[in-house]
């Protein structure tokens, strides 16, 4: 099974700051690595797919880059709506899997 | 707009059975690959498993921690796919999500079923 390590646990920030999320693999996964938002009560909802591709309707604030092991998401300007639970998830080994999640919460 | 709805969540005993079901609309649910996801504190975010199209065979692919315990199935004339979870365990508690396999932006989730394993 593919590990995914995200880091940090928590990001406390306020808004107008930018994020840097990271996310590292136990194995290389090319660039099949997706993010997720989640906010508490809902489902988690697509941001980012092949590394760097946002999703349908997600504002361009929003970007991922990396290859191989070593995964980031960039929230360039924080957005209230932006405070939520970031996971990073690879869907290059089955079964696909996903990190423990990021909190960025507000400073 | 697509929707997926999940119901069949609830308490079960150690041991005993549930049946999960998802109504899909909004899309061809033909042609859509399915798969369940949980979410739980203690695991956090698990893939379950997977079901690829009838034309492709209609095969199930499986995490191993639920391998031999869990079946998933679909009913294409009816929209639906279905999990049938045996032999639950404590730790099978979570939160289940009827999801579309990702297909670039195509990535959908329903709302959640809560499966509790509790003597």
């Amino acid at each position: 099974e593919t590990f995914l390590t995200q880091s940090p646990d928590t990001l406390s920030l306020s808004p107008g700051e930018s994020a840097t999320l990271s996310c590292r693999a136990s194995q290389s996964v090319a660039t099949q690595m997706a993010w997720y938002q989640q906010k508490l009560g809902q489902a988690p909802r697509l941001l980012i797919y092949e590394t760097s591709n946002r999703a349908t309707g997600i504002p361009a604030r929003f970007s991922g880059g990396g290859s191989g092991t070593d995964f980031t998401l960039t929230i360039s300007s924080l957005e209230p709506e932006d405070f939520a639970v970031y996971y990073c998830q690879q869907r290059f080994f089955w079964p696909w899997t996903f990190g423990l999640g990021t909190k960025v919460d507000i400073k | 707009e697509v929707q997926l709805v999940e119901s069949g969540g609830g308490m079960v005993k150690p041991g005993g059975s549930l049946r999960l079901s998802c109504v899909a609309s909004g899309f061809t649910f033909s042609d859509a690959w399915m798969s369940w996801v949980r979410q739980s504190p203690g695991r956090g975010l698990e893939m379950v498993g997977r079901i690829k199209r009838e034309t492709e065979g209609g095969a199930a692919d499986y995490a191993t921690p639920v391998k031999g315990r869990f079946t998933i199935s679909r009913d294409d004339s009816k929209n639906m796919l279905f999990l049938q979870l045996n032999s639950l365990r404590a730790d099978d508690t979570a939160v289940y999500y009827c999801t579309t396999v990702p297909r670039r932006s195509f990535d959908h989730w329903g709302q959640g079923a809560l499966v509790t394993v509790s003597s």
